[in-house]
């Protein structure tokens, strides 16, 4: 059973920095994308970053870019997001999410909740 | 970037009765060398992660009901749910998976009438 348990989530302010992990178990980790989607209170869902499963490509929303990094670690399985310079708008429960045959999410975690508030 | 536009916003449909939800991309998401449509329909119950129900535009993930589909190709797309059930309650989403960033539609909610 694939099961992906995100930490790291918490309470900041505006500027400062997190890391979030996700600990991925069930499947064989290197062999598949990953992606890490986030959801502001009570609004949709926006898709913020994705990593090929060796980590050698990168991809990432605007919204993000420069001040995001995801990174992973194939012999740990697990999967990380570095977040600078935190904004209000970034304020959401973020979500790890394995791709399947191709970039479609198949599983996701239950999620880790960013609030970035002065 | 490719926008994903969902209609309607809302629906109301009563216990049994059919549900359409659709999903329209600003650019193509037709692969043309595997004839493939790159998108996914998800669906999201309250406090709850999303859970894939549909790939590929019209490949039903393992162990999702049959009563739901989608069908579509390039840029409009349509999920269907045959005869709604209350467990069948939640905001669905459309994902296009062709080009970076993977965007999603803006949800459309589901309830009972």
């Amino acid at each position: 059973e694939v099961q992906l348990l995100e930490s790291g989530g918490g309470f900041v302010q505006p500027g400062e920095s997190l890391r979030l992990s996700c600990a991925a178990s069930g499947f064989t980790f290197s062999n598949y994308d990953m992606s890490w989607v986030r959801q502001a209170p009570g609004k949709g869902l926006e898709w913020v970053s994705g990593i090929s499963g060796s980590g050698g490509n990168t991809y990432y929303a605007d919204s993000v870019k420069g001040r995001f990094t995801i990174s992973r670690d194939n012999s740990k399985n697990t999967l990380f997001l570095q977040m600078n310079n935190l904004r209000a708008e970034d304020t959401a429960v973020f979500y790890c999410a394995k791709g399947g045959y191709s970039w479609y999410l198949d599983s996701w975690g239950q999620g880790t909740l960013v609030t970035v508030s002065s | 970037d490719i926008v994903m536009t969902q209609s309607p916003d809302s629906l109301a449909v009563s216990l049994g009765e059919r549900a359409t939800i659709n999903c329209k991309s600003s650019q193509s998401v037709l692969y043309s060398s595997n004839n493939k449509n790159y998108l996914g329909w998800y669906q999201q119950k309250p406090g709850q992660p999303p859970k894939l129900l549909i790939y590929w535009a019209s490949t039903r993930e393992s162990g999702v009901p049959d009563r739901f589909s989608g069908s579509g190709s390039g840029t409009d797309f349509t999920l269907t749910i045959s005869s709604l059930q209350a467990e069948d309650v939640a905001v669905y989403y459309c994902q296009q998976f062709y080009s970076t960033p993977h965007n999603f539609g803006q949800g459309t909610k589901l309830e009972i009438k």
